[in-house]
This record gives structure tokens, sequence and C-alpha cells, in this order.
């Protein structure tokens, strides 16, 4: 089956500093890639969905330009979280996703717990 | 718009036990209906799905089946073990977009 890969699996960071998330599809090419925040005992929040060489689409409320995607090729995307805080202290999942739109199962990555001291 | 609902947790059973989450969703059209399963510390896994009404899904002993008329996905499962104890997440993909919306999960524990 398809898999997907996160690095680090746990990070803890100071406050201020930047961090960067590595989410790689091992054996497939993905057209699309998710990232996920999941908060204790919650559910999953969709932050962005990024398609390779163009910009990522952020949902409502998640900022930008603190919470940077790049999706630089077909089995890679990275989530750079800038000047972070303790709020952002966090499980981030990603997936990945061979095509566009409903017919192309996302594959879960194992998530990244980012601890902000 | 387009949500998905399911029973809090968290659910504590014995083992062997049967099991079932409820699910039901609204949505505009015929969506794709999943089940997710997250154990501790890792990220989700897809447990089953379905694509259209009436379609079963099925892995590892757990079951469930897309009901239109009462627009519901319960997971069931027979006879539970200790290694089902996890968070199940029920899920729909809408028929216009490629994102995956999330029930707020529910957390299972099995005692031996």
């Amino acid at each position: 089956g398809a898999v997907v890969s996160q690095h680090p699996s746990r990070v803890i960071c100071k406050s201020g500093t930047s961090v960067k998330i590595e989410c790689r599809s091992l054996d497939f090419q993905a057209t699309t890639m998710f990232w996920y925040r999941q908060f204790p005992k919650k559910s999953l929040m969709l932050m962005a969905t990024s398609n390779e060489g163009s910009k990522a689409t952020y949902e409502q409320g998640v900022e930008k330009d603190k919470f940077l995607i790049n999706h630089a090729s077909l089995t890679l995307s990275t989530l750079t979280v800038t000047s972070a805080h303790p709020e952002d202290s966090s499980f981030y999942i990603c997936s990945a996703q061979q095509g566009a739109g409903k017919t192309y199962e996302q594959y879960f990555g194992p998530g990244t717990r980012l601890t902000v001291t | 718009g387009d949500s998905v609902t399911q029973m809090e947790g968290p659910v504590t059973l014995s083992e062997e036990a049967f099991l079932t989450i409820n699910c039901t969703y609204t949505a505009t059209g015929y969506p794709s209906l999943f089940w997710y399963v997250q154990y501790p510390g890792e990220g989700l896994q897809l447990l089953l799905k379905a694509t259209k009404a009436d379609d079963k899904g099925s892995n590892k002993g757990f079951e469930a089946t897309y009901r239109k008329e009462t627009t519901s996905f319960h997971l069931e499962k027979g006879s539970v073990q200790v290694s089902d104890s996890a968070v199940y997440f029920c899920a729909q993909l809408g028929s216009s977009a490629s994102k995956i919306i999330f029930g707020s999960g529910t957390r299972l524990s099995i005692r031996p």
C-alpha cells in the first residue's frame, strides 16, 4: 500500500524559533498534499491544501505567513511553523493524494508532535 | 454545510463484547464515507470505506453500511479485542470537493 512518512516524529523547540516538518510519499507521486492539525482529544482540522508547484490554499483562520507550506516536488511537502509559540504546540498530520478530487484516496502520515517551550 | 456527527466517547468495553459506534452525516449529494482508526501516538489509518448507498465496508472484523435513508454509517464489530483500543473517526468526502470532513472521534478502550 501507499506509504507516507513524516519527519521528525517529535520536535521540541523554544518560543520564537522556526520548525520545519517534512511529509514524503514514499512509493507514489502525490499531486496533492494536505496538512492537518490535531488538538488533544479533538478531531483533525484541515490547515491547507497544497498542489505541487503552486501556492497552498489555506483554510479560513489559518495564518499563511505563520504556517509556510512548500510542495516542492511530487513526493515532498514541507510545513514550516515560523516564530513558534506555545499555543502552536500540537500534533501535525499530513496526507498525500495521487490526484485531485474525490476519486483519489488520501494516505496519512504518522504525524509530528510539536512542543514549543 | 456538510458535517459528520459521531457518538462521544470514551467507550469502554470488555474483550469479546459487541461494538457499535454511531455516525451520521449531513451532505449535499452523495458523499463517500470512511472510518479511520488512530492508535496511540500514530497518524490515521483507513479502516474501511463505502462509496454509495447500501455499500458495506469491512476490514479486520469491522463493518459499516452506507444507509442513505438514515444518513448513517455506524461502525460495528462482533467481538472486540484489546488491540482494538484506539480512536475511531468517521469521515465523509463530498462529491464536490476533495476535502475530507472528520467527525470528532470516539475513543475506544477494551478491557482484558
